[in-house]
């Protein structure tokens, strides 16, 4: 069975800190691994992974894959108040349905 | 404003009844995705529309139907409710079939008493 699974659950850190997020992956037919920040509503896009070994990064945020071990990274530096989120981490089993299946999250609480 | 707009944004409804939740894809994006999200399950993929047409089911009940119109918006109906029906409905939005649901609507808040 397909499955994503985030580690860890909730994470509280202090301003500053830097943190590292977990994905560990098995889905059938893997495309891509997706990361989605999740403040209020809706999740908004981070990153789209799907080349292994090749960092991205968007500010103080950045994101690895590796595919041979079947698991992603989202680390964010100095990390500030508004960080506070729940991340989200999917993978994309791709073909023409493209579809996604999620971790349930890792809640981050980032104190002043 | 992300593009992709849901409408209502809250509902409650009693038990047995059906609802029809509404979905604007942002401009120009042909695949609407639809997701459930509620707090054991964390995030469900329900369907998937490209183009007016059915292009995957995921997890969705078959209390639960969906239709793409031609104009691109789609609606998600959900028929005699249960109190286990109570999550946050998203739908999401992409350019292409096989991109994953890229852009996310602020969803529809469902609470069936």
């Amino acid at each position: 069975e397909d499955k994503v699974v985030q580690s860890p659950l909730s994470l509280v850190v202090h301003e500053g800190d830097t943190v590292t997020l977990n994905c560990s992956y098995e889905v059938t037919n893997f495309r891509s691994l997706l990361w989605y920040k999740q403040e209020k509503k809706a999740p908004t896009f981070l990153f789209m992974l799907t080349s292994s070994g090749i960092e991205k990064k968007s500010g103080r945020l950045s994101s690895i894959l590796d595919k041979k071990e079947l698991f992603s990274i989202l680390n964010i530096t100095a990390t500030q108040t508004g960080d506070s989120a729940i991340y989200l981490c999917a993978g994309n089993y791709g073909g023409s349905q493209g579809n996604l299946i999620f971790g349930k999250g890792t809640k981050l609480s980032v104190k002043p | 404003d992300s593009g992709v707009t849901q409408t209502p944004k809250h509902l409650i409804t009693a038990t047995g009844q059906r609802v029809t939740l509404r979905c604007s894809p942002r401009s120009g994006d042909l695949s609407v995705y639809w997701y459930q999200q509620s707090l054991d399950q964390g995030l469900q993929f329900l369907i998937q529309y490209y183009n007016g047409e059915e292009r995957a089911k995921g997890n969705i009940l078959e209390r639960f139907s969906a239709q793409q119109f031609p104009d691109l918006h789609s609606e998600l109906n959900l028929s005699s409710l249960e109190l286990g029906d109570s999550a946050l409905y998203f739908c999401a939005s992409s350019a292409a079939a096989g991109q994953g649901a890229g852009t996310f609507g602020s969803g529809t808040r469902l609470t069936v008493v």
